[in-house]
């Protein structure tokens, strides 16, 4: 099955400050999508983005298909997105829907 | 419209007993999805259902059963609990291979 890598695993940064988090695939994905687990453990869909870019206020995603990775953008960052962001992926081609989650990039916000 | 829920939000169960977890969505997902989540372990697929009366196995499918009696409803059943299964469980929805949408978890403790 599909293999997925996060990088980097741990981040923290200071209230304001912008960030990327990486998603590298080990096959082709055409369904990618990027979560966001909070303190309290909810998990909430970002992006569904299998190529292109897509914009949500503060946020921004990019996926580059053919190179098998996926960026995620926090700009001006603030406490509240603090949590673990996972991205997610499949290739529905094969019949499969089985999203693939990789362990995860852990953010820290501190004001 | 309440998107996904899961009943309970916690349980503690001995070794060798049995339950239930129920999901339910409203939002007409063909798709719906059992997750386990562990420390360092990301997300991982116990069992999937591609519609009514329909199931599939997914990366960790053993010592666990489900069923997809109606379309809104996903149930997960453990015959025999085992310390090993002390997890987070996530149940989700999508429709077709579009954006997943996860429900609220169950904190479930075997002891």
């Amino acid at each position: 099955g599909i293999q997925v890598e996060q990088s980097p695993p741990d981040l923290i940064l200071q209230e304001g400050a912008n960030s990327t988090l990486r998603c590298n695939f080990s096959d082709s994905v055409n369904n990618l999508q990027w979560f966001h687990q909070n303190p309290w453990g909810q998990l909430i869909n970002l992006f569904y983005i299998p190529s292109g870019t897509k914009q949500n206020g503060r946020l921004s995603a990019t996926t580059v298909a053919t190179e098998r990775y996926s960026l995620l953008y926090i700009s001006s960052s603030q406490t509240t997105d603090s949590g673990v962001y996972f991205c997610a992926g499949s290739y529905s081609g094969a019949g499969s829907y089985q999203l693939t989650f990789g362990k995860g990039t852990k953010l820290s916000v501190i004001p | 419209n309440a998107g996904v829920t899961q009943t309970p939000k916690f349980r503690v169960l001995k070794t060798g007993q049995s339950m239930t977890l129920l999901c339910a969505q409203d939002m007409n997902h063909e798709y719906m999805y059992w997750y386990r989540q562990d420390p360092g372990m990301g997300l991982r697929l116990i069992h999937y259902s591609v519609g009514e009366g329909t199931t599939a196995k997914g990366e960790v499918p053993d010592g666990y059963n489900v069923s997809r009696l109606k379309k809104q409803n996903f149930l997960l059943g453990l015959e025999s609990a085992a310390p090993s299964q002390t997890s987070v469980y996530f149940c989700a929805s999508s429709l077709g291979s579009g954006r997943m949408y996860f429900g609220p978890g169950t904190r479930l403790t075997v002891t």
